[in-house]
Parts: C-alpha cells; structure tokens; sequence
C-alpha cells in the first residue's frame, strides 16, 4: 500500500541552527501538509500546499517556518533558527483528488532542539 | 474556530468486550471527520473517514458515526482484540474555500488498552 515517507526519523539540533525535514507524499496525490504533536499535546494543523503554494497556514507557522516541493517527489519543511520550543514530532500527510479524500500521514521526524 | 474533544481520556477492557469512543466538535459546518489510530511514538494510521454528507462508516470490525447537528462522532469497536491497544484520535476537517483542504483539527485522544 501506498505510504508517505519522511526523514530523518530522529533529528537533534542545536538551538539556532536551521533544519529541514523531508517528506515524500504518496506519488498521485496533490495536497501536502505538515502538522505537529509537541510531546504530550494534541496534533496541530501547521501547512497545507497545493499546486506549488500554500494554500492555508495556521497562526504557528510564522516566517521561521517555510515549505517547498523542490521536484515531483519530494515536499520539505524548512525550520530557520530553531528554538527549544520547537521539539516535537512533525508529521507530512497528503491526500488525493479535490473532495476531502482520506489524508495519510507519515511516521514522523522527532525534532529535538538543545 | 474548531474544538474538538475526546471522552474518556483512557479506557481499559477485557479482551472481546465491544465499545465506544466520543468525539465532540464545536463547529457544526465540519467537512468531514476522520478516525486515526496512534501506535506509541508512531505515525497516524487512518481508519475511517465520514464525508459531512454521511451518517456512518465501516470497515471491518470499526464502525463510525457523524452527527453534525449534535456536534459528535462515535467509533465504534466490536470483539476488541489486544491488538486494538492504542492512542485513537479524531479530528475533524475543514474546507476554508477554494484549494484550502485538509485543516484538521485534533482531538486530545483515548488511550485504549485491551487486555487478554
């Protein structure tokens, strides 16, 4: 079965340094999105991307954060100067065509900034 | 904005008893709701989606419900299994307009475990 995929697994940093974590959207479909669980809390909706632009963003994803879909396979989050606050699981999803299809998730990368 | 809650926070059942998570959501104009399952230090697994047209769906031992005029969604659990231990999220989807799809926001999830 079809799966997103994402990298690293496990990622520790130091505070300040810039990550970028990488996804690979299940190949047919055409809306990608990022989300986060901070250790204890509740998933939240950071991104949502189609047709090469972000087509909704919540209030967390501020100008530290940024994505890309630098080809046809692979989507990227971009996470400038990271602070401690920003450890947490960050998970890629994607979902198919224009009608509120099931989105599949990925495994996660575990973000540890120190 | 959309709230969504999870009762009870944590259930525990002998194995091949059937039950019942809720799913409570504020905004009534949901686009559609979506039931996952999260292994410890896993991803999300997606079990079942209900369109804001549809009353319920199943998939093998799962079945669930939407009521949006009473703000909630049921999953319901038949013959649990051990294997059924879990995190069970839900979370309901929003369509802002346009090529927005796919906000999701999440309830706190029930921590279900199964023992033989």
């Amino acid at each position: 079965e079809p799966e997103v995929t994402q990298t690293p697994s496990h990622q520790v940093t130091q505070m300040g340094q810039e990550v970028i974590l990488r996804c690979v959207p299940i190949s047919n479909h055409l809306y990608f999105y990022w989300y986060r669980q901070i250790l204890g809390q509740k998933v939240e909706f950071l991104v949502s991307f189609y047709n090469n632009e972000i087509s909704e963003k919540s209030e967390i994803f501020d100008d530290q954060f940024s994505v890309e879909r630098p080809d046809g396979s692979n989507f990227t989050l971009k996470i400038r100067s990271t602070k401690l606050e920003d450890s947490a699981m960050y998970f890629c999803a994607s979902s198919g065509r224009l009608s509120g299809n099931t989105i599949y998730f990925g495994e996660g990368s575990w973000l540890t900034v120190v | 904005k959309q709230e969504v809650t999870q009762i009870p926070a944590a259930l525990s059942v002998p194995e091949g008893e059937n039950l019942v998570l809720n799913c409570s959501f504020t905004d009534s104009a949901i686009y559609n709701l979506q039931w996952f399952r999260q292994d410890p230090g896993k991803g999300l697994t997606s079990l079942l989606l209900i369109q804001s047209s549809q009353r319920e769906q199943t998939s093998g031992r799962l079945n669930a419900s939407l009521d949006k005029s009473s703000g909630r969604s049921t999953l319901y659990i038949a013959a649990s299994q051990p294997g059924d231990s879990a995190t069970y999220l839900c979370a309901g989807g929003e369509h802002a307009g346009g090529t927005s799809y796919g906000k999701l926001t999440f309830g706190q999830g029930t921590i279900l475990t199964v023992h033989p």
